[in-house]
């Protein structure tokens, strides 16, 4: 079936640090590809997306490229700051009945000064 | 401001109680969504409403029943509320992608 696998984390890193968190999927057909972010007590908000293979999605400094031949969305990001800290969450959409979406485990991240 | 508002934020049941979580979207969207939130679990969709007047099981519906009253409003409930049901409940909707989310409503079965 479609699935979603990523880092679980946490991860810790220090301010400007350069950041990576791998995520990979398996699904039939051609899905869509997001990575979604929450940020403490509240609900998740879409940070980027990507819709066809060869894509770069990009929001706030964040990207990341949709690759087919690897099935792989890895979220990148030269430079963090503190306020990046939160959970992000990759997942893909795939149009059955409904628009079924599928979410990694999630990654926490905490960025220090 | 538009979105999707969930109550209550917070909430403390008995094992074998029930109650209703409410979500309404401001969006004029047609499908909605709920979701359980565990830790390491990711999302899991609860059920969803395709559209006004329709709703499916997805992937752990039992001990849930929902009711999609109108094209805002989509509601959960617990008819005999279990400590396994422990966790956080998330309400989204969208009119094609990407999903919109609720703040959630953290719930608590002792």
């Amino acid at each position: 079936g479609d699935s979603v696998t990523q880092m679980e984390g946490p991860v810790t890193l220090s301010e400007e640090a350069f950041l990576t968190i791998n995520c990979t999927y398996t699904a039939t057909g051609y899905p869509s590809l997001f990575w979604y972010v929450q940020y403490p007590g509240e609900g998740l908000q879409l940070l980027l997306k990507a819709t066809k293979a060869d894509d770069k999605g990009s929001n706030k400094g964040f990207e990341a490229t949709y690759r087919k031949e690897t099935t792989s969305f890895h979220l990148e990001k030269g430079s963090v700051q503190v306020s990046d800290s939160a959970v992000y969450f990759c997942a893909l959409s795939v149009k059955t009945s409904y628009d079924k979406v599928i979410f990694g485990p999630g990654t926490s991240l905490s960025v220090i000064p | 401001n538009a979105g999707v508002t969930q109550t209550p934020k917070f909430q403390v049941l008995k094992t074998g109680q029930s109650m209703t979580l409410q979500c309404a979207q401001d969006m004029n969207h047609n499908s909605m969504y709920w979701y359980r939130q565990d830790p390491g679990m990711g999302l899991r969709l609860i059920y969803y409403s395709a559209s006004e007047g329709t709703t499916d099981k997805g992937e752990v519906p039992n001990g849930y029943n929902v009711s999609r009253l109108n094209k805002r409003e989509f509601s959960l409930r617990l008819e005999s509320a279990a400590p396994s049901q422990t966790s956080v409940y998330f309400c989204a909707s969208h009119s094609g992608r990407p999903l919109h989310f609720g703040n959630g409503t953290r719930l608590t079965v002792t």
